[in-house]
């Protein structure tokens, strides 16, 4: 159980462009999802809050209007990262919380952004 | 402020030889804490947590961790390392009392050598 998947897992795009990343709970409600960047060799930096029906609650220093979060359902959060740049290539997990006050988090695999 | 600390960036060990992976916490309140581990190229699996109870704790694949509230540390153990084991461990932290968001630290890269 608690299995959560991303969708792509990679993607290639050019500068200018804008690209979605999915995250769904397979077997589960998540009310809050998260969303974090990693780069190389680094931690995982929380970029932002989504709970389910509300606006995402962002990390200082993330861009709302860049990285746009929808969490629609209990099971799909989405990540926008608009007019992609190189800086913005990086690692993108997503997380998930279920329903049940469960303390832990589950991860996705990650979905590899290169912006060329 | 939560903030998580993991002293060490690598750390190597023999196959067969218990292995310790360190990291010291701080938060305002009590905490909940995790160790996650990280294959190449994949995200973060889950392998314990302490909520409450025994300081104590089992994981999965033979992790164990011990809380260590005076010291502020949960320092993740297990009895004798594989080669399987070497990975990206990650210790994170979350304040009861505040949001649900984990604090992570750095990571610590683990190789066992056969």
């Amino acid at each position: 159980g608690a299995v959560v998947s991303q969708h792509p897992s990679r993607v290639i795009c050019k500068s200018g462009t804008s690209v979605k990343i999915e995250c769904r709970s397979l077997d589960f409600q998540a009310t809050t999802m998260f969303w974090y960047r990693q780069f190389p060799k680094q931690s995982l930096m929380l970029m932002a809050t989504s709970n389910e029906g509300s606006k995402a609650t962002y990390e200082q220093g993330v861009e709302k209007d860049k990285f746009l979060i929808n969490h629609a359902s209990l099971t799909l959060s989405t990540l926008t990262v608009t007019s992609a740049h190189p800086e913005d290539s990086s690692f993108y997990i997503c997380s998930a919380e279920g329903s049940r006050g469960q303390r832990e988090q589950y991860f996705g695999p990650g979905t590899r952004l290169t912006v060329t | 402020a939560q903030s998580v600390a993991q002293p060490e960036d690598q750390v190597n060990v023999a196959e067969g030889n218990p292995l310790t992976v360190k990291c010291t916490y701080s938060v305002s309140g009590n905490p909940y804490l995790f160790w996650y581990v990280q294959y190449p190229n994949r995200g973060l699996q889950f392998l314990l947590k302490y909520i409450t109870g025994d300081n104590l704790v089992k994981g999965s694949y033979g992790f164990e961790a011990e809380f260590n509230k005076s010291q502020t540390s949960f320092h993740l153990k297990k009895p004798s390392a594989l080669v399987s084991d070497s990975a990206l461990y990650f210790c994170a932290v979350r304040d009861r009392a505040g949001a649900n968001n984990l604090f992570f630290g750095t990571g610590t890269r683990l190789t066992v050598i056969p």
